[in-house]
């Protein structure tokens, strides 16, 4: 059994671009939630996808968007980066509302 | 964004000593989930609690779930230099139908240090 992997690792970028990142889900998991932990700081709730579709969102602006495809893979966007989006991005997968597991994370710093 | 309240922040230990650390909430959650957090990685489940009064046990690790179901307790007996972490609480609310779709909500984390 595969567990959740994240591509890339770590990823530098500046102000104003954009990024892509990519997150595969345990094999058997059709629901895949992002999370945004900054230093010292517990993992905050981005976005679930369900089905390739958004399930629920929290308290981040709309340059914060993702799709899940008909694998269950998912990816996260951000538009127009800026400094306090430096984080480690947290990918997690689960079968519906169950138990989330998460992988290993991406660490996007910005320039 | 709205974080549990875990503590404590930190703990300095001997090894083979035990811990204890707590979570609470002030909103009810269905499930409550314990993980832990090496530098540089994913947080790894470790205990998933499913009901009010419930206490799970996975080797030295003891966790219950609160009855009011807005605060939960990890116990880790006999500590070993591995435990050395960051330990996270999460709450879950999945409520059918609901709008709360299952997100974690987390704690602001516990830091153990183990010394040999």
């Amino acid at each position: 059994e595969t567990g959740v992997t994240q591509s890339p690792t770590h990823l530098i970028k500046t102000r104003g671009q954009q990024v892509t990142l990519r997150c595969s889900s345990q094999s058997g998991h059709n629901t895949v939630s992002w999370y945004q932990q900054a230093l010292g700081q517990g993992p905050q709730f981005i976005f679930q996808y369900y089905r390739e579709e958004e399930n629920g969102r929290g308290n981040f602006p709309p340059r914060f968007s993702g799709l899940q495809f008909p694998n269950y893979s998912s990816e996260l966007n951000v538009n127009a980066l800026e400094l306090d989006d430096s984080a480690l991005y947290l990918c997690a997968s689960s079968l519906g509302w169950s138990e989330q597991f998460f992988g290993p994370g991406t660490r996007l710093t910005v320039l | 964004g709205q974080q549990l309240n875990q503590s404590p922040q930190s703990m300095f230990i001997q090894e083979g000593e035990d811990v204890s650390m707590n979570c609470t909430s002030s909103s009810i959650f269905n499930t409550w989930l314990w993980y832990k957090q090496d530098p540089g990685e994913g947080p790894v489940l470790l205990i998933a609690l499913y009901k009010a009064g419930e206490l799970t046990s996975n080797g030295r690790l003891t966790a219950q779930f609160g009855i009011t179901r807005k605060d939960s307790f990890l116990n880790i007996s006999a500590s070993i230099p591995s435990d050395v972490g960051i330990y996270f609480c999460a709450g879950q609310l999945d409520e059918a139908g609901g709008t709360s779709y299952g997100k974690l909500t987390f704690g602001q984390g516990t830091i153990l240090t183990v010394h040999p």
